[in-house]
């Protein structure tokens, strides 16, 4: 199964910072890769496919790079509506595997 | 508008049974994958299987493997996830999600989920 790990697990933060939030697989899953949000007791919402295209109707502050086995999200100005959870997610190969979730705190 | 909408998930003692159901709305149900992604209290999420479209291609994770089983029927709109043998580590939130299409193809990531229903296997 490829291993998804994402860091840190917990950021703090402020309204308007840039974040940035790490994703790397135990193996290439080329850029076979997505990102969600998911705010408490809700579904995850798409935010990114294909490591960097951004699902419609995602603000453009979110972005996603990277290819191979190392990925990141970026948020370039943190809202109030972006504090949340955030998932990566392979669909390289079967098992579809998720990383272990970022929270992104009020700092 | 896409819609999903999981039902089912209850309390149910080690070793029972349970089957959800997920009715679909708002797209054409038999042109898309479909699958279940769970995720336990606090924890982070698990896909747990899917079907493709006519329900000739099916995947399992290891974990539900000859305890769980997916199913669809088109003509209802409806997904469905058959699960005996429960444990405790099955107690989660099972939401049912949608595979998009881009082009003539299908990606594995997922563009639309339900609310998702508790399912908690304790005695």
């Amino acid at each position: 199964d490829i291993q998804m790990t994402q860091s840190p697990s917990t950021l703090s933060a402020s309204v308007g910072d840039r974040v940035t939030i790490t994703c790397r697989a135990s193996q290439s899953v080329n850029n076979w890769l997505a990102w969600y949000q998911q705010k408490p007791g809700k579904a995850p919402k798409l935010l990114i496919y294909k490591a960097s295209s951004l699902e419609f109707g995602v603000p453009s502050s979110f972005s996603g790079s990277g290819s191979g086995t190392e990925f990141t999200l970026t948020i370039s100005s943190l809202q109030p509506d972006d504090f949340a959870t955030y998932y990566c997610q392979q669909y390289y190969t079967y098992p579809l595997t998720f990383g272990g979730g970022t929270k992104v705190e009020i700092k | 508008e896409v819609h999903l909408v999981e039902s089912g998930g209850r309390l149910v003692q080690p070793g029972g049974s349970l089957r959800l159901s997920c009715a679909a709305s708002g797209f054409t149900f038999s042109s898309y994958w479909m699958t279940w992604v769970r995720q336990a209290p606090g924890k982070g999420l698990e896909w747990v299987a899917n079907i493709k479209q006519d329900g000739s291609e099916i995947h399992y994770v290891d974990s539900v493997k000859g305890r769980f089983t997916i199913s669809r029927d088109n003509a209802k709109n409806a997904l469905y996830l058959q699960m005996n043998s429960l444990r405790a580590e099955d107690t989660a939130v099972y939401y049912c999600a949608r595979h998009p299409r881009y082009g003539s193809g299908t990606y594995y990531n997922f563009d639309y989920w339900g609310q998702g229903t508790l399912v908690t296997v304790s005695s």
